[in-house]
């Protein structure tokens, strides 16, 4: 019963470094995210996909990229890391359509940007 | 842009009392959910209300929607211990699927 399955579970980055968070799901779900978790803020949408190949921003998109070349897999990328980004990540996924949307999510990743 | 708003953010209550946790939000949409994050934890789904006047029940927890009023609520009934977590609601749109959450609701029931 893997579910949503996100690595790494923790990182910390020196400004200007980059990274990946993968998400990896197995429930065969066509649409899945990545929010940011910040005290206070509840969870705000970074970028979500509803499809292998498809990606589009949500509320917070600046400084980050994704892509979603396989079904299963959205990649979160930071491309120069700022300490703005300090946060907890967390990917979820969804059915499409005739599902209830319930959302499915992964244990978090915790990144620290020094 | 849809706004959800939870309110109280904090709540401290003692063991077997009871207590409403509201959720407004500022746009039509008649999917609303509630889920449930531990410290340190993921979230994990508690209800799904798909239509107008859905309410459902789970042990010590009961959610409802009213989406001609934008509003939800999650009432706690008899609080034990083991139901201090934070609380959050989240409404969809229908495009796209995507979610929007709320602030959350820090609940601590004292022993």
């Amino acid at each position: 019963n893997a579910g949503v399955t996100q690595t790494p579970k923790f990182r910390v980055l020196k400004t200007g470094q980059s990274m990946t968070l993968l998400c990896a799901q197995d429930m065969n779900h066509e649409y899945m995210y990545w929010y940011r978790q910040d005290p206070g803020m509840g969870l705000r949408l970074i970028h979500y996909s509803v499809g292998e190949g498809t990606t589009a921003k949500g509320e917070v998109p600046d400084g980050y990229n994704v892509s979603r070349l396989k079904k299963q897999n959205f990649l979160l990328g930071l491309e120069s890391a700022a300490p703005s980004q300090t946060s907890v990540y967390f990917c979820a996924s969804s059915l499409e359509g005739a599902g209830t949307g319930e959302l499915f999510f992964g244990e978090g990743s915790r990144l620290t940007v020094l | 842009e849809l706004k959800v708003e939870q309110n109280p953010l904090f709540l401290s209550m003692q063991e077997g009392k009871n207590y409403t946790i509201y959720c407004n939000y500022s746009t039509t949409s008649d999917r609303l959910y509630w889920y449930r994050q531990d410290p340190g934890k993921s979230l994990e789904s508690l209800f799904v209300l798909l239509s107008n006047g859905a309410v459902k029940q789970e042990g010590r927890l009961m959610a409802s929607l009213d989406t001609k009023a934008r509003l939800s609520t999650l009432h706690i009934t008899a609080a034990v211990h083991d139901l201090s977590a934070t609380y959050f609601c989240a409404v969809d749109t229908y495009n796209f699927n995507k979610f929007y959450f709320g602030s959350g609701t820090k609940l601590n029931v004292k022993p």
